[in-house]
């Protein structure tokens, strides 16, 4: 079975500073791991995924996510962060040809001034 | 169209009525998702097609619950007999099946449902 656990449910960061979003997984097979965002009101989006291919992923708007096997862990990064960032972040597992796919609970970023 | 659109994006119905709420994916995805996501919560889970199946339906609540996929392309998930707690954002996702599953999902903007 698999599972995603986001540590933390709210981060706030100031303006300019780096963005920690954590996740953890739990796989039995070789994941796939995607991270989306969702802005208030807003549809969902993708941000960036991981598939097996390089293990530090970049994705739009300046974020990225390292792979790591050994720590079960898909962290999301961003060197700094900007107010526009401020949004509900999810990380997500997807695995085997069956494709069934595992929100985590979200993390809300807020971004001060 | 260019993306997943799902109709209606807002539905108010009154308790113990019956809803419909629809899923256009984007053409030529095979993979069909339906969620779930209340107010401060992550998307849950509800059913996914692959195709005219339902390859696992294993998220819906209850047997108040029941989705079809008829031709592969448009998806109707069905809420019979509705209650307050139904009351959610219900998203639409597709994706293009690989064979190594690793498709991203494209979502709709989401029908919201308030059962009051």
């Amino acid at each position: 079975a698999q599972s995603v656990t986001q540590l933390d449910s709210h981060v706030s960061v100031s303006e300019g500073t780096p963005v920690l979003l954590r996740c953890n997984y739990s796989s039995s097979y070789s994941p796939s791991l995607f991270w989306y965002v969702q802005h208030p009101n807003k549809g969902l989006q993708l941000l960036l995924k991981y598939t097996s291919a390089a293990t530090l992923v970049k994705g739009i708007n300046g974020f990225e996510a390292e792979f790591k096997k050994s720590e079960t862990s898909f962290h999301l990064t961003k060197p700094s962060a900007h107010m526009s960032d401020a949004a509900e972040y999810f990380c997500v597992v997807s695995e085997g040809g069956y494709q069934k796919v595992t929100f985590g609970t979200g993390t809300k970023l807020q971004v001060i001034p | 169209g260019a993306g997943v659109s799902q109709t209606p994006s807002n539905k108010v119905t009154e308790k113990g009525k019956y809803v419909e709420l629809r899923c256009d994916p984007i053409s030529g995805h095979t993979a069909l998702y339906w969620y779930r996501q209340s107010l401060g919560q992550g998307p849950e889970f509800l059913i996914y097609f692959q195709g005219t199946g339902a390859a696992d339906d294993s998220g819906l609540p209850n047997d108040r619950f029941f989705a079809v996929r008829p031709e592969g392309s448009v998806s109707t998930l069905k809420i019979q007999r509705t209650e307050r707690g139904d009351s959610a954002v219900y998203l639409c996702a597709s994706s293009l099946t690989s064979s190594r599953g690793t498709g991203e999902l494209f979502f709709g903007e989401g029908s919201r449902l308030t059962v009051l």
